[in-house]
């Protein structure tokens, strides 16, 4: 059975930094692209980051460039996404998402249940 | 990159059809044949209904499809059930290589 567990959510002021990870079982975790989606409380889905599966490419939302970073280790079957410069408006449930397949223009067929990340002084 | 515009409510009856529709720019949904349909229900992850327009994945309803049109795409339920309420997001890959999802719909079962 696939399964995606995100962990390390939490209230951070802003300004800081938190890590999540996503731990992936029941299928080759490095055969899969993968992406994360955040959901601001009561609102609507957005793209965050991809990569693919052997890290060689990369792509985020204008909205996180610059302060996040998308990690994986298939050796662990983990998938990371390091936050800095932490806005209130990133407060969020943050999903990570497995592609389809490769190259599927984003089409997500399994996704974790959520961390929630709460940017707040 | 905007969202994707979406209606924000849609309803319809039991037994009944309903069209949800997702109207981007010749840069995302009208120039790649990579749109995706989502459910979600309240609390719970979005569930892939449709990819690449008009593929359902396995154990995915034959009462949802996808289709496209130019720079909108939509999804059609037919026979309206009552575990059809919930949200549902279109989703499209853009000329930047990026993803872009809709503004969500919220389907009323009357």
């Amino acid at each position: 059975e696939v399964q995606l567990v995100e962990s390390g959510g939490g209230l951070v002021q802003p300004g800081g930094s938190l890590r999540l990870s996503c731990a992936a079982s029941g299928f080759t975790f490095s055969s899969y692209s993968m992406n994360w989606v955040r959901q601001a409380p009561g609102k609507g889905l957005e793209w965050v980051s991809y990569i693919s599966s052997s890290s060689s490419t990369i792509y985020y939302a204008d909205s996180v460039k610059g302060r996040f970073t998308i990690s994986r280790d298939n050796a662990k079957n983990s998938l990371y996404l390091q936050m800095n410069s932490l806005r209130a408006e990133d407060t969020a449930v943050y999903y990570c998402a497995r592609e389809l397949y490769d190259s599927s223009g984003y089409s997500n067929d399994y996704w974790g249940q959520g961390t929630l990340v709460t940017v707040s002084s | 990159q905007s969202a994707l515009t979406q209606p924000a409510s849609v309803s319809g009856s039991p037994g009944q059809s309903i069209t949800i529709s997702c109207t981007g720019t010749s840069s995302d949904v009208g120039g790649y044949n990579y749109v995706s349909w989502y459910q979600q229900h309240p609390g719970k992850a979005p569930k892939l209904m449709i990819y690449d327009v008009s593929n359902r994945p396995s154990g995915v309803s034959n009462r949802f499809s996808g289709s496209k049109s130019g720079n909108t795409a939509s999804l059609t339920i037919s026979g309206l059930q009552a575990e059809d309420e919930a949200d549902y997001y279109c989703s499209s890959y853009t000329s930047s290589s990026t993803g872009v999802f809709g503004t969500g719909t919220k389907v009323t079962v009357l």
